[in-house]
């Protein structure tokens, strides 16, 4: 059931570095999600998109961006990157935008040194 | 400021005992509640929901229950099993809003 994939699935890089996260979906879901998962915190919202150029910002948005050319693809970029953003991050996609529909991916492990 | 709490990080049981894991939250206008489950190393599943005009919802052998005027609702496990060890996630939304707010999980360790 490979759905929805996120590449790469771990990363390593330095402080100040800029970052790409790609997610990328087969479901042709109209909402995609970036999630970021740290101890204590459990899930928290950094991005989403409800369609083709339209996103919006979640909880946790600063220091993230996000841009969604086609509908397969979901990209988040650290512009640069700093420790606080050594995280695992969770994409999502949704046909319909309801909560309990949100299909996460595998995740990526994210290391900011 | 975190609006749903889940107090307890770990929970251990007997195989075919009851488990209960409970989550509380403090922003009112949530009026959606879901739980999630997640094995080590994949994304997270939705497991069950309720709305805050039911208190109680029933999926074989999991049931939420929803308390509002506590601001507090409970998954219940019966009977547990080895294969529901995992981390458990409270989530809670407000209808129709793409925000939910999570619990920081409990981890469950169920034993044979």
């Amino acid at each position: 059931d490979a759905g929805i994939t996120q590449s790469p699935r771990h990363k390593v890089t330095e402080t100040g570095t800029p970052v790409t996260l790609r997610c990328h979906q087969t479901e042709n879901h109209r909402y995609m999600y970036w999630y970021r998962q740290d101890p204590g915190h459990g899930l928290r919202l950094i991005h989403y998109s409800y369609g083709v150029k339209d996103t919006d910002k979640g909880e946790v948005s600063d220091g993230y961006s996000v841009s969604r050319s086609k509908t397969e693809d979901f990209l988040l970029t650290l512009e640069s990157a700093t420790s606080s953003q050594t995280s695992v991050y969770f994409c999502a996609i949704s046909e319909s935008g309801r909560p309990e529909t949100q299909y996460f991916g595998p995740g990526t492990r994210l290391l900011v040194l | 400021d975190q609006q749903v709490k889940q107090n307890s990080p770990s929970l251990s049981v007997q195989e075919g005992r009851i488990s209960i894991l409970n989550c509380d939250y403090t922003n009112s206008m949530f009026d959606y509640f879901l739980w999630y489950k997640k094995y080590p190393a994949e994304g997270p599943t939705f497991l069950i929901s309720i709305s805050s005009i039911k208190d109680k919802n029933e999926d074989g052998r999991f049931t939420v229950f929803l308390n509002k005027s506590a601001k507090h609702l409970s998954l219940h496990i019966v009977p547990s099993q080895p294969g529901d060890s995992a981390v458990y996630f409270c989530a809670a939304s407000v209808y129709n809003n793409n925000d939910m707010r999570f619990g920081a999980g409990t981890r469950l360790t169920v034993k044979p």
